[in-house]
């Protein structure tokens, strides 16, 4: 079955702390994105990539960091310079030919007290 | 201006009812068109992608309006399960296949 995981499904952390979100996909996709969901709200894009090694800041990168070593693989880490991380944190990917369309993993929901 | 705009909701129907939801975009260069579906707590799901000679999928209809950068879902004989929260969403490639997502339309069916 083709598609996204995203582990872990909830995590805990203190404040202070890195954190590491995991996000693979095997749809063969070269485009990958993070997006942060806050409560009732829209989702905010955090970091993308096209390709392999390449990836460019989103709307609200501060505070995050991301590596595109492997085509299937975008880790996302939350640093501790990120203000407000407690949030659901969502990985999608899309193909850049044919229907562009877009497709998101389960998500990670991070609490940070 | 957010470059989709949708009408939060919450939308509330009886059980059989027809509803229908409607989304603005304000870039005229965009160029392809989704409708999600969102659970509570859970990932956006692709509902249809919406073609420019609308598109219609069981009880589900889906137009776009390029004149007027307008996007609607049609939603017939509502079930139960349909309550949801509907996302809106546009894509732009300029050096990149962007996406922009609005804040979601709040569908609560009743019995």
């Amino acid at each position: 079955d083709g598609g996204i995981t995203q582990s872990p499904k909830y995590l805990f952390r203190k404040e202070g702390q890195n954190v590491t979100l995991s996000c693979e996909q095997n749809l063969n996709h070269d485009a990958m994105y993070w997006y942060r969901q806050d409560p009732g709200q829209g989702l905010r894009l955090i970091y993308y990539s096209q390709i392999v090694n390449d990836f460019q800041k989103g709307d609200i990168a501060e505070g995050y960091s991301v590596s595109r070593e492997k085509k299937e693989s975008f880790p996302l880490t939350v640093t501790s310079a990120q203000k407000n991380p407690t949030a659901f944190y969502l990985c999608a990917s899309s193909s850049s030919t044919g229907s562009y369309e877009q497709y998101f993993g389960p998500g990670t929901r991070l609490t940070v007290t | 201006r957010k470059e989709v705009e949708q009408d939060p909701g919450p939308f509330n129907v009886p059980e059989g009812a027809t509803v229908a939801f409607n989304c603005t975009y304000s870039n005229s260069a965009s160029q392809s068109f989704f409708w999600y579906r969102q659970d509570c707590r859970k990932e956006p799901k692709l509902l249809m992608s919406v073609y420019s000679s609308g598109n219609e999928d069981g009880r589900f209809t889906a137009q776009l309006n390029r004149a007027s950068q307008y996007i609607s879902l049609l939603i017939r004989d509502s079930k139960l399960s349909d309550s949801a929260t509907y996302l809106c969403v546009v894509n732009r490639m300029n050096n990149f296949n962007k996406f922009y997502f609005g804040s979601g339309t709040k569908l609560n069916v009743k019995p």
